[in-house]
C-alpha cells in the first residue's frame, strides 16, 4: 500500500514568492492534516480536513496562508507571499477516522521549504 | 489546553545501554498517548501508543506505560542499538477528539558502537 505522498520535496524560494505543496493521502483516508516542523521543534498543527471540510484551521495563518482539499482526496497548501519565518518542514499525515479508533496518523516525507 | 512536554536532548547513548526518554502530558480527562519516531531522512512513524490508564505499549524493544497518577508516558529500552538512533516525539489525542494530535518538542537520540 502507497503511504502519503508529498511534493514538492525541497523548494528554495525569495521572499514574497508564492510556493505550494501537494499531499496525496493514503487511500481511503477521510482525514487529512497539515502540520509546520520547525527546526529541532515538533509538529504543529496547521489545518486538517475531515473529507473536503476543513474542521481546524484556527493556527493556519490565513493572511498568506490557505489550503483546499478538493473532492476529498489531495490537498494543496498555498503560501503567497512567504516570509523568512516560513522556512520549515511541511508535514502531511492522514488518517482513517473510524469511530472508537485511536488517532495514528501517517505521515508523508514532508516539503522542506526554505524562504531567502 | 492539551500538551506534551518531553525532555530535552539531545540525548547521546552508547550501544546496550537503558533507554529513558520522559513525557508528560497535560490534558483534560484521559487521552490517547503515542510515541512517534522520526529516522533520519524519513517522515514520522508510529513507535507504540496507550489508549487508557495503566496500558503499556510496546514495539522493537521500546516500551511506555500510561501512568494516570503521574500524567507520564516514559520510553524506554533496555539496550539501545545504533539504529534506534533517531528523533522520538511523544503525543496526545484528545478525549472527545481523537483526530486531535498534539506532539512534543522531539528528543533527539544517538547511540554510539
Amino acid at each position: 500500500e502507497a503511504g502519503v505522498v508529498q511534493s514538492p520535496r525541497y523548494k528554495i524560494i525569495e521572499k514574497k514568492q508564492p510556493v505550494a505543496f501537494w499531499c496525496n493521502p493514503i487511500s481511503g483516508h477521510n482525514t487529512l492534516y497539515w502540520y509546520r516542523q520547525n527546526l529541532g521543534q515538533g509538529p504543529e498543527l496547521l489545518i486538517r480536513y475531515e473529507n473536503e471540510e476543513a474542521v481546524d484551521d484556527s493556527q493556519l495563518p490565513k493572511d498568506r496562508f490557505s489550503a483546499e482539499r478538493l473532492k476529498g482526496v489531495d490537498s494543496t497548501l498555498k503560501i503567497q507571499p512567504a516570509e523568512l519565518g516560513d522556512s520549515a518542514v511541511y508535514l502531511c499525515a492522514s488518517s482513517l477516522d473510524l469511530q472508537g479508533a485511536t488517532g495514528e496518523l501517517f505521515f508523508g516525507e514532508g516539503s522542506r521549504l526554505t524562504v531567502l | 489546553g492539551n500538551s506534551v512536554t518531553q525532555m530535552e536532548g539531545p540525548v547521546t547513548l552508547s550501544e546496550e545501554a537503558f533507554l529513558t526518554i520522559n513525557c508528560t502530558y497535560t490534558a483534560t480527562g484521559y487521552p490517547s498517548l503515542f510515541w512517534y519516531v522520526q529516522y533520519p531522512g524519513e517522515g514520522l512513524q508510529l513507535l507504540l501508543k496507550a489508549t487508557k490508564a495503566d496500558d503499556k505499549g510496546s514495539n522493537k524493544g521500546f516500551e511506555a506505560t500510561y501512568r494516570k497518577e503521574t500524567t507520564s508516558f516514559h520510553l524506554e529500552k533496555g539496550s539501545v542499538q545504533v539504529s534506534d538512533s533517531a528523533v522520538y516525539f511523544c503525543a496526545l489525542t484528545g478525549l472527545y477528539n481523537n483526530n486531535d494530535m498534539r506532539f512534543g518538542a522531539g528528543t533527539r537520540l544517538t547511540v554510539k558502537p
